[in-house]
């Protein structure tokens, strides 16, 4: 059974960074892209960004482009979310997900969900 | 970027009632999209992928339909497990964005 499990809880001061790890077990690390999506409290989702370990590229979302880094250690099957220049804003709890993809017939890594999440991690940003 | 609009904001419903939940695209996304159920507290969970595939392990009361830009869920008997909310998201292209949501009560 594949699980995705992220570090703890967080406090953070505006201007500073997290980083925020997901270690995945179960399955084969390397053949999944994983995602980053977080909820501000009482608000919806949103996508920050991926990582595709097999091809290895990162993908982002422009609203935080030049914020967020997403990296992947293969050697502990485990990927990280650093977003720099915190702000109030930013408080949140930041969920990592996998792709649930298949290839095409013309080779192509298609995702079509996310199927396995993290427990998420709550991010506060205080001064 | 594409935006994903779904209604209602918040729908109130019995047990045995069937609802549906629609999700628009502001743009062409194929069948690009898929549903979640969030609880209070616990992280997302697949419901349906590629518009009308359901995911494993799934209660088939749960479909889904439509393609393009008009997307649809319905829950056809409710039951007491289903009262949270739901989300549609599409998988067209980067940035991955989601509807705004529907929380779905009970009456």
């Amino acid at each position: 059974q594949v699980q995705l499990v992220q570090s703890g809880a967080e406090v953070k001061k505006p201007g500073s960074s997290v980083k925020v790890s997901c270690k995945a077990s179960g399955d084969t690390f390397s053949s999944y892209a994983i995602s980053w999506v977080r909820q501000a409290p009482g608000q919806g989702l949103e996508w920050m960004g991926g990582i595709k370990s097999i091809f290895g590229t990162a993908d982002y979302a422009q609203n935080f482009q030049g914020r967020v880094t997403i990296i992947t250690d293969e050697s502990t099957s485990t990927v990280y979310m650093e977003l720099s220049s915190l702000r109030s804003e930013d408080t949140a709890i930041y969920y990592c997900a996998r792709d649930f993809h298949y290839y095409d017939s013309d080779g192509n890594y298609v995702v079509v969900a996310f199927d396995i999440w993290g427990q998420g991690t709550m991010v506060t940003v205080s001064s | 970027d594409i935006q994903m609009t779904q209604s209602p904001s918040t729908l109130s419903a019995s047990v045995g009632d069937r609802v549906t939940i629609t999700c628009r695209a502001s743009q062409s996304i194929s069948s690009w999209l898929a549903w979640y159920q969030q609880k209070p507290g616990k992280a997302p969970k697949l419901l349906i992928y590629k518009a009308s595939s359901l995911q494993s392990g799934v209660p088939s009361r749960f479909s889904g339909s439509g393609s393009g830009t008009e997307f649809t869920l319905t829950i056809s008997s409710l039951q007491p497990d289903d009262f949270a909310t739901y989300y549609c998201q599409q998988y067209n292209g980067y940035p991955y964005s989601f509807g705004q949501g529907t929380k779905l009560e009970i009456k």
